[in-house]
Formats: C-alpha cells, structure tokens, sequence
C-alpha cells in the first residue's frame, strides 16, 4: 500500500538558518512526488514536484528538494529561512496508474527572528 | 491565487439544515476534486470529477453529494451533517485527473462548523 510519511509535527528554525522539512514514502513502482505549502486561512499552494531526472528539485520560494530512492525519501530544503516560510507544508506521492495523491500530515514549520 | 473561489468561506450550520459549497475554477482545468481537512491528519479524498463525470468516491457518507454541472463549475451538497464533518473543505483543480505528472491548484477552502 502507498504511504507518506512526515515524521516531525513540528519543526522550528531560527531566521537566516537552512531549515529541513522531512518525507518519506512507500509505494510498490515509481513515485511521483510533491511538496505544497499552506499558509494561515489559505488553500494549499503547489512548491515542487519530482518526476524523473535530476534528483535535486528547485521550486518556488527558493524552495528545493532532493529524491533519494534508497532511503525512499524526499526532503524538502531552503539554504536560508525566511520568517515568512512559516507555515503548513505538506508532502504527496502518487504512484504510476494509480492517480490519487496520497498525503502526509503535514509539517508545521516555525521560523523565528 | 485567484485561479480556484471557493464560497462561502465560513458556513455554520445546524445538523439539520441544508447547504451547499460552491467552487469555480478560472484555468481550463478538466479535472475537480473535494477534499477534507482535519487537523493534523492527511488531506481526505472526498470526490473528483473528470470531464464532468465523477471518477473517485473515496466511502463518503450520503450526507454529502457532489454536482458538477460542467468542467468550471464544483458543488457539495450537505444535508443532516455530524459535528465530526466539522472540517475545512477544500477544493482542487487539475489539468486532467489522468495526468500524473500535474499538480493540483487549490481554493481557499470552506470553514464548515456543525452546532
């Protein structure tokens, strides 16, 4: 069965600091994976996405992300945090045919001053 | 973004009242979805339509019915609802749900309180 897991409820950076938002997944084929960001009384907004190819992804924001296949992990990274990064991210797999995305629980990432 | 409005924003009702969502994407997407949103748990899969035909019902309760009249327009129907429908209602649009490489755009969701 396809899975996601986002194994910190929380994860709380001081400003200027890299900052690490963790995904681990499980699905039988080839993953299709993304990462989307909701901010306060907001809808989910689309980061990044990995399909095939180079296993390090860049999307908005200065947001990246890098594939590993052998730790089946897909960790959301920004050199630089910013206070507004604060928010809900949310990491989701979808596998081959089966075309529901299946989502983590989300990440609550704290940026402080 | 303003791609996908979602109205009302906030909607308290009594368990036995009947209301409505209502959702309109403006990206020539063909493909909607409803989700819920519970606190800390996964985003749940409610319906999708393709096309205007409905593909995916992931178990959901008869208390809620979806519509989709054309590939702009998503409605949920809600009747006699529990307090633990209680949730943020989200809606999604996609280029199509057979592509699965796209990522879904999503409104601002729907605050729904069951007194």
């Amino acid at each position: 069965a396809q899975s996601v897991a986002q194994p910190e409820d929380q994860v709380n950076v001081a400003e200027g600091n890299p900052l690490t938002v963790k995904c681990t997944y499980s699905v039988s084929g080839n993953p299709y994976l993304f990462w989307y960001v909701q901010y306060p009384n907001r809808g989910l907004q689309f980061l990044l996405k990995y399909i095939t190819g180079d296993n390090l992804v860049k999307g908005s924001y200065g947001f990246e992300a890098e594939f590993n296949k052998s730790q089946t992990s897909f960790h959301l990274k920004k050199p630089s945090a910013l206070v507004s990064d604060s928010a809900l991210y949310f990491c989701a797999v979808r596998e081959g045919s089966n075309y529901q995305l299946i989502w983590g629980a989300g990440t609550k990432l704290i940026i402080k001053p | 973004e303003t791609g996908v409005t979602q109205t009302p924003r906030h909607l308290v009702m009594g368990m036995t009242n009947k209301k409505s969502l209502k959702c309109e994407q403006h990206l020539g997407h063909n493909a909607m979805y409803w989700y819920k949103q519970s606190a800390k748990k996964p985003l749940e899969l409610m319906f999708v339509y393709n096309f205007k035909e409905q593909t995916e019902n992931n178990s959901v309760p008869s208390r809620f019915s979806p519509e989709c009249p054309n590939s702009s327009h998503l409605f949920l129907h809600l009747h006699t609802l529990q307090p633990e429908d209680s949730a943020l209602y989200l809606c999604a649009s996609s280029q199509m749900y057979t592509n699965s490489n796209q990522p879904q755009h999503f409104g601002d969701g729907t605050r729904l309180s069951i007194l």
